[in-house]
C-alpha cells in the first residue's frame, strides 16, 4: 500500500462542474501539498497545508489531520483546469523529502 | 513568486554522452534543491537533495557517479547525466526551497525532457 494514495486516478468532466479529489496518506506529516503537473511537465505548487482550509480563486484545499485525509476541491471547472493533479507529503521524520501520489488526470470538456 | 528557471527544456543525443541540467533559483536563495525523475504516467521519483556547499544525499538505488549533482552556489544546481544511455531517458525535473523542513513550499522548475538515442 502507498503512503500517499489518491482518487480518483483519472476524472473527466463537462465545464462549469464542482470537482473533488481526494488524497489520504498513512504517515504522520508535517504539511501536504497540492501540485498541478501542466502537459509540458511544468509542475505548479498551488497549496501547502497542516490544517484546516485554504482557497485561491476558483480552488479549494481541506485537510483533516485526524482522518489523514485531504480534499482538493475545483469549482466551476475550466478546460484550462485539465492537468495533473499531485498530493504530496512532507513526512515529520524525513526531513525535506516529499513522498508523492500517483497523481489524478483531470480533463475538462468544454 | 519564488520561481525556478530549469534549462534545457528538451535534449536529445547520442548515447554515452553526458548531459548537464541547470537548476537556478531566480528570486531567491535555495538552500536545498531536490532532483526527480518521472516516467510517462509515473509519479515523481526522488533521485537527491542536494545541499549548498556540501555533497548531494542520494535515494537508494541511485548512482553517484551516474548522475553527478552539484550544488556551488545557493542559487544553482546541477545534474550531470554522465554516459547517458537509452535507459536513462525521462523527465528530470528539480525544485528548491530556501528555508529548512518539509514544511516550507518548494518551488518547481518546467523540467528537462531527456532523450537519448
Amino acid at each position: 500500500k502507498n503512503e500517499v494514495e489518491q482518487s480518483p486516478q483519472n476524472l473527466t468532466a463537462q465545464e462549469g462542474e464542482f470537482i473533488t479529489i481526494n488524497c489520504s496518506y498513512s504517515v504522520g506529516i508535517s504539511a501536504l501539498h497540492w501540485l498541478q503537473q501542466h502537459p509540458g511537465g511544468g509542475i505548479v505548487s498551488l497549496f501547502m497545508l497542516s490544517s484546516g482550509k485554504k482557497k485561491h480563486g476558483r480552488l479549494i484545499a481541506t485537510i483533516n489531520i485526524q482522518e489523514k485525509h485531504s480534499s482538493l476541491h475545483i469549482t466551476a471547472s475550466h478546460p484550462r483546469d485539465s492537468a495533473v493533479y499531485i498530493c504530496a507529503v512532507g513526512r515529520e521524520t524525513s526531513g525535506s523529502r516529499l513522498t508523492f501520489g500517483e497523481g489524478t488526470q483531470l480533463t475538462v470538456n468544454p | 513568486g519564488a520561481v525556478v528557471s530549469q534549462h534545457p527544456s528538451w535534449v536529445i543525443c547520442k548515447s554515452g554522452t553526458s548531459v548537464k541540467i541547470e537548476c537556478r533559483s531566480l528570486d531567491f536563495q535555495a538552500t536545498t534543491m531536490f532532483w526527480y525523475r518521472q516516467f510517462p504516467k509515473q509519479s515523481l521519483m526522488l533521485m537527491a537533495t542536494s545541499n549548498e556547499g556540501s555533497k548531494a544525499t542520494y535515494e537508494q538505488g541511485v548512482e553517484k557517479d551516474k548522475f553527478l549533482i552539484n550544488h556551488a552556489s545557493l542559487t544553482l544546481s546541477t545534474l550531470t547525466v554522465t554516459s547517458a544511455h537509452p535507459e536513462d531517458s525521462s523527465f528530470y525535473i528539480c525544485s528548491a526551497r530556501d528555508r529548512q523542513g518539509a514544511g516550507q513550499p518548494q518551488h518547481f522548475g518546467d523540467g528537462t525532457r531527456l532523450s537519448i538515442l
